[in-house]
């Protein structure tokens, strides 16, 4: 089976600080990447996915993230984050043939102004 | 463009009493999901459909019942609540191997 690490449970950065945030997978086959985010309240949107391609994903926001396919990670960076950005970030993974999407536990960012 | 639409947005059960949690999208997506939200621990599969007329058990199953009813609706049932079971509900949609949509949540309390 699957499953998704994400190793900052909650992050708190000054405005225009720089953000990562670590995702990483088990899985051996061929997988989708997502990462959703979720503002207080709300339910979960697509923030950027993963497919194929270039490694290199650009989303909304100004938010992009990296997949090193051997060490099995999808980390989301932004270079500035702003007050607005704080939510809950989930990455996720998707096995091709299966569909429905394994989430990780989520990482609390608070943004201070 | 209404999405996934789920209902109720909050519900209070009594241990013992049972609901139905509803669901629909209007995308015409082949995939439905059931998750279960708690802190922590990130979204739980509790089960899903492929297709209309299928429907397959997720990572935690136990003490739910799920019905495809048409290509649209995809209903989530508790038969006998239980103080567990306390969590927001999320149902989400997709066509195959693409992202999920999600609908915004029942929050749900069992006491």
């Amino acid at each position: 089976a699957q499953s998704v690490s994400q190793h900052n449970h909650h992050v708190i950065l000054s405005e225009a600080a720089s953000l990562e945030l670590g995702c990483n997978y088990s899985y051996g086959g061929t997988v989708n990447l997502f990462w959703y985010v979720q503002y207080p309240g709300q339910h979960l949107q697509l923030l950027l996915k993963y497919f194929s391609g270039d490694p290199l994903v650009k989303g909304i926001k100004g938010f992009e993230a990296e997949f090193i396919k051997s060490k099995f990670s999808f980390n989301l960076r932004k270079p500035s984050v702003q007050w607005s950005d704080t939510a809950e970030y989930f990455c996720a993974v998707q096995d091709t043939g299966r569909r429905a999407l394994t989430f990780g536990s989520g990482t609390r960012l608070q943004v201070q102004p | 463009n209404a999405g996934v639409t789920q209902t109720p947005k909050f519900q209070v059960l009594k241990t013992g009493q049972s609901m139905t949690l509803q669901c629909a999208q209007d995308m015409n997506h082949n995939s439905m999901y059931w998750y279960r939200q708690d802190p922590g621990m990130g979204l739980r599969l509790i089960y899903y459909s492929a297709s209309e007329g299928t429907t397959d058990k997720g990572e935690v199953p136990n003490g739910y019942n799920v019905s495809r009813l048409n290509k649209r609706e995809f209903s989530l049932r508790l038969e006998s609540a239980a103080p567990s079971q306390t969590s927001v509900y999320f149902c989400a949609s997709s066509l195959e191997n693409t992202e999920a949509f999600f609908g915004q949540g029942t929050r749900l309390t069992v006491v």
